[in-house]
């Protein structure tokens, strides 16, 4: 089955910085990726997804990029607002009927 | 619509008791999928289903039953509720899959002592 490794567990960065968190799947017929937000106390949230027929997707400050011969994806979050606090879970699937997520990666912004 | 709901919030067992989480959603979706959250390991997969009377087991399915009888509601059961069984649960549907966004439900706490 599907296996994905999500680095970095934990992510602390300063009001105004970057954040970037990778991801990389095993399964080579997954074509589906998808970026959740969690935040304490709440549900996961879908805030950007990309599929294997695009490189890259930006939607305002943030961006996804896929290399499927690497087998990698990573999320991109420019300009981070202490309101971008929160668990970030990548996914991947199409192998299989349910995606397989990674274990997640506490973003802390300080102000 | 509502999309999906749980119940109970919380919930607090004993070693031994048996319970049922409770999950439905009115968006139509064919896929409903049961996952529990622990500090560090993610979002972990304990059964799902791809349409009314079939589900199958995910990666954590040891102490939990489902049934999908309705296309709208997928309970998890837990059999014989262990300390190990402490954790969020979160119930998720999707329309088309694995390749479609994943709603979830807004969790179950429980602690079993």
């Amino acid at each position: 089955g599907e296996n994905v490794e999500q680095h970095p567990s934990t992510l602390s960065v300063q009001e105004g910085d970057s954040a970037v968190i990778k991801c990389t799947y095993s399964d080579s017929a997954s074509n589906y990726f998808p970026w959740y937000k969690q935040e304490l106390g709440k549900r996961p949230q879908l805030i950007i997804d990309i599929r294997s027929n695009v490189g890259e997707k930006k939607d305002q400050r943030i961006a996804v990029t896929l290399n499927k011969t690497a087998k990698h994806f990573s999320l991109h979050i420019t300009e981070t607002q202490p309101e971008d606090s929160a668990v970030y879970f990548c996914a991947a699937s199409g192998g299989s009927y349910i995606p397989t997520f990674g274990r997640g990666t506490s973003l802390i912004v300080h102000p | 619509n509502a999309g999906v709901t749980q119940t109970p919030k919380f919930q607090v067992l004993k070693t031994g008791q048996s319970m049922t989480l409770q999950c439905a959603q009115d968006m139509n979706h064919e896929y409903m999928s049961w996952y529990r959250q622990d500090p560090g390991m993610g979002l972990r997969l304990i059964h799902y289903s791809v349409g009314a009377g079939i589900t199958d087991q995910g990666e954590v399915p040891n102490g939990y039953n489902v049934s999908r009888s309705t296309t709208e509601d997928f309970p998890l059961r837990l059999l014989s509720a262990a300390p190990s069984q402490t954790s969020v649960y979160f119930c998720a549907s999707a329309l088309a899959g694995a390749e479609d966004t994943q709603y979830f439900g807004p969790g179950t706490r429980l602690t079993v002592l």
